[in-house]
């Protein structure tokens, strides 16, 4: 069964260091996301992408976040400059077409020390 | 408000106890969809059901079954017979129409054997 991957598993890094979590969406998907869940708490949305563009963004996704689609299989959220309060676990995920629902990657916990 | 409460923080069950994970929304949309996404200890995000807000037939599937009643907007979750192998994080989320999920705080449940 398809599945949307996720590299690293664990990223650790010093404050004020951009990272670059990638994702590989399933394949034929066309909506892409991006949540975050810091430890303990519930998943929160940060951004959705359709066509090459956010079409929605929280609060949380502040001008320290991005994302783009490179090419046409890869999904990444860079974070500019991490602060500690950016250490959680990301989960990309995307949906097909119409009400489907969103499958997700396995994470990457991301530790800013 | 579109937002989820899931009120039990933690339930803890001895194995083979029924048990109900309770999950109430708030949508302004009148067509909308819910869904349990389960989280084990290994962190990923589990699809376990979706249910739109046209059919409010009840489902079952194994040891889980889903009851959806809409006039008082809430979604719960039972597991028959719980196993050890049930502990884990279970969400309830609410998929607005612009595709954006919103997840509960989630309840952990602990099956002790």
């Amino acid at each position: 069964e398809p599945e949307v991957t996720q590299t690293p598993s664990h990223q650790v890094t010093q404050m004020g260091q951009e990272v670059i979590l990638r994702c590989v969406p399933i394949s034929n998907h066309l909506y892409f996301y991006w949540y975050r869940q810091i430890l303990g708490q519930k998943v929160e949305f940060l951004v959705s992408f359709y066509n090459n563009e956010i079409s929605e963004k929280s609060e949380i996704f502040d001008d320290q976040f991005s994302v783009e689609r490179p090419d046409g299989s890869n999904f990444t959220l860079k974070i500019r400059s991490t602060k500690l309060e950016d250490s959680a676990m990301y989960f990309c995920a995307s949906r097909g077409q119409g009400v489907s629902p969103l499958h997700f990657g396995n994470g990457t916990r991301l530790t800013v020390t | 408000a579109q937002k989820v409460t899931q009120a039990q923080t933690e339930i803890s069950v001895v194995e083979k106890e029924d048990v109900t994970l309770d999950c109430v929304y708030e949508t302004r949309d009148t067509t909308y969809y819910l869904f349990w996404y389960k989280q084990p200890p290994s962190g990923e995000l589990v699809f376990l059901i979706r249910r739109n807000s046209f059919d409010e037939q009840n489902e079952i599937s194994g040891r889980y079954s889903w009851n959806f009643q809409k006039s008082t907007s809430s979604f719960n979750f039972t597991i028959t017979a719980s196993q050890v192998v049930d502990s884990a994080v279970y969400f309830c989320a609410l998929l607005l129409l612009g595709g954006k999920l919103i997840f509960g705080q989630g309840t952990e449940l602990s099956v002790k054997p």
